[in-house]
């Protein structure tokens, strides 16, 4: 059984680019939660999802950051017009339906702005 | 205020000794409560949950709750070198949010 899958793991972005950060929870796992990790801080909750339903983006900027988590594929955290303060490490985590506190974490993708 | 705290460390035990690791929230309603090991450059593992007051051990960890305190934390026996790592504490209200506080620095010294 796969683990949680985050690609890519690492991406170089230049500022004014758009980055596309991918996650595939573990088979049988319907929800989603995207973290941000700055240096030295704290895991930062964005979003959570499940397929087809944004649930909670409380911790997402209200501009250039969107979220989504299709019938088919992946959950994909998109980031418009990157900045130099969007660099960081973003982590996926999902949970089993009957138990949504129990997080298991993807690789996390690094991003770097120029 | 922040919903998690912990003391960033660095915090250095000698192998074989006990590493007490600590944790306060600031959310009387908070109700489950949780242990994460986080290697550099890796992601967050989880090692332990704990929901009512008390401890509950797993191996050579035991995580201890005292909510009227509004304190985790968390104990590793006989420590090896390979526990060196951050060890982050998230705590859940009962929503869909987890609060993690920004983690302890453990380095287990040979």
């Amino acid at each position: 059984n796969a683990g949680v899958m985050q690609n890519p793991r690492h991406l170089v972005r230049r500022r004014g680019q758009e980055a596309r950060l991918r996650c595939s929870p573990m088979k049988g796992h319907s929800h989603v939660y995207w973290y941000r990790q700055l240096p030295e801080e704290g895991l930062k909750f964005m979003v959570y999802l499940q397929k087809e339903n944004i649930i909670d983006e409380s911790g997402m900027p209200k501009e250039r950051f969107s979220a989504e988590f299709p019938k088919e594929g992946p959950s994909i955290l998109r980031i418009q017009q990157v900045v130099r303060g969007d660099s960081a490490a973003y982590f996926c985590a999902s949970s089993p339906p009957l138990a949504s506190d129990t997080q298991y974490f993807g690789p996390g993708t690094r991003l770097t702005v120029l | 205020q922040k919903e998690v705290e912990q003391n960033s460390g660095p915090l250095s035990v000698p192998e074989g000794a006990i590493a007490s690791l600590n944790c306060t929230y600031s959310d009387r309603v908070s109700q489950s409560f949780f242990w994460y090991r986080q290697y550099s450059g890796k992601s967050p593992e989880l090692i332990m949950s704990i929901y009512s007051n008390g401890d509950k051990e797993d191996g050579r960890f035991t995580a201890q709750l005292n909510k009227a305190s509004q304190y985790v934390s968390l104990l590793i026996r006989d420590s090896q070198p390979s526990d060196s790592a951050t060890y982050l504490c998230a705590v859940n209200r009962g929503g869909n949010q987890f609060y993690f506080g920004t983690g302890t620095s453990l380095t287990v010294i040979p």
